[in-house]
């Protein structure tokens, strides 16, 4: 069974950029929430996705969006990238909306931002 | 909205020794679940232990139990015969049924583990 794995591992962009990240979910899973983790912090949720529809946002402006593909793989999108976007994304997937589901994590994407 | 609080940003534990971490957190929600995720240097984040808030029983996984103490809104997590490879970021999260799947992290505890 492959677990969750992302792509790139690690990205330089300068500000105002674009960013694309990726992220294939875990097999069985349907459900892919991805997460900022600022360095020295802990994750702070973006966004959800269930079945290829947003199900949950988190206070991140609208530049950042996501993607769920039929094959519940995902991406998560920034635009006009600023300094403080400079951070470890984490994607996580898991078999279901349940609250109580366990959310199965990826290595992150470090993203750095000149 | 939901915070949840790690007061203890480093601790350090001898090899064998048991270790408690703290977590508190706030939220008007009577129906909710709190999690605790380990993130080993360089490595995935993964789920320690969970707990379900209408559940007295405090949960257990082999070394690991929590003391979940709702009136207080507090989670400790205890690591029993602690061993080299539990050195990790300890993370306390939350998550409420009216929480629109928004999984809340603590800023994480730095766990030591020395020989």
């Amino acid at each position: 069974e492959t677990g969750v794995t992302q792509s790139p591992t690690h990205l330089i962009k300068t500000r105002g950029q674009q960013v694309t990240l990726r992220c294939s979910s875990q097999s069985g899973h349907n459900t892919v929430s991805w997460y900022q983790q600022a360095l020295g912090q802990g994750p702070q949720f973006i966004f959800q996705y269930y079945r290829e529809e947003e199900n949950g946002r988190g206070n991140f402006p609208p530049r950042f969006s996501g993607l769920q593909f039929p094959n519940y793989s995902s991406e998560l999108n920034v635009n006009a990238l600023e300094l403080d976007d400079s951070a470890l994304y984490l994607c996580a997937s898991s078999p279901g909306r349940s609250h109580y589901n366990e959310q199965f994590f990826g290595p992150g994407t470090r993203l750095t931002v000149l | 909205a939901q915070t949840v609080t790690q007061s203890q940003p480093e601790m350090s534990v001898q090899e064998a020794e048991t270790v408690t971490l703290s977590c508190t957190y706030d939220t008007s929600e009577n129906n909710y679940y709190l999690f605790w995720y380990k993130q080993p240097p360089s490595r995935q984040m993964i789920l320690v232990i969970r707990q379900e808030a209408y559940k007295q029983q405090n949960a257990t996984e082999n070394r690991f139990s929590v003391n979940f103490q709702k009136a207080a809104k507090s989670f400790s997590l205890k690591i029993s015969d602690s061993q080299l490879g539990d050195t990790a970021m300890y993370f306390c999260a939350f998550i409420g049924t009216n929480a629109g799947n928004m999984l809340t992290f603590g800023g994480g505890t730095r766990l030591m583990v020395k020989p």
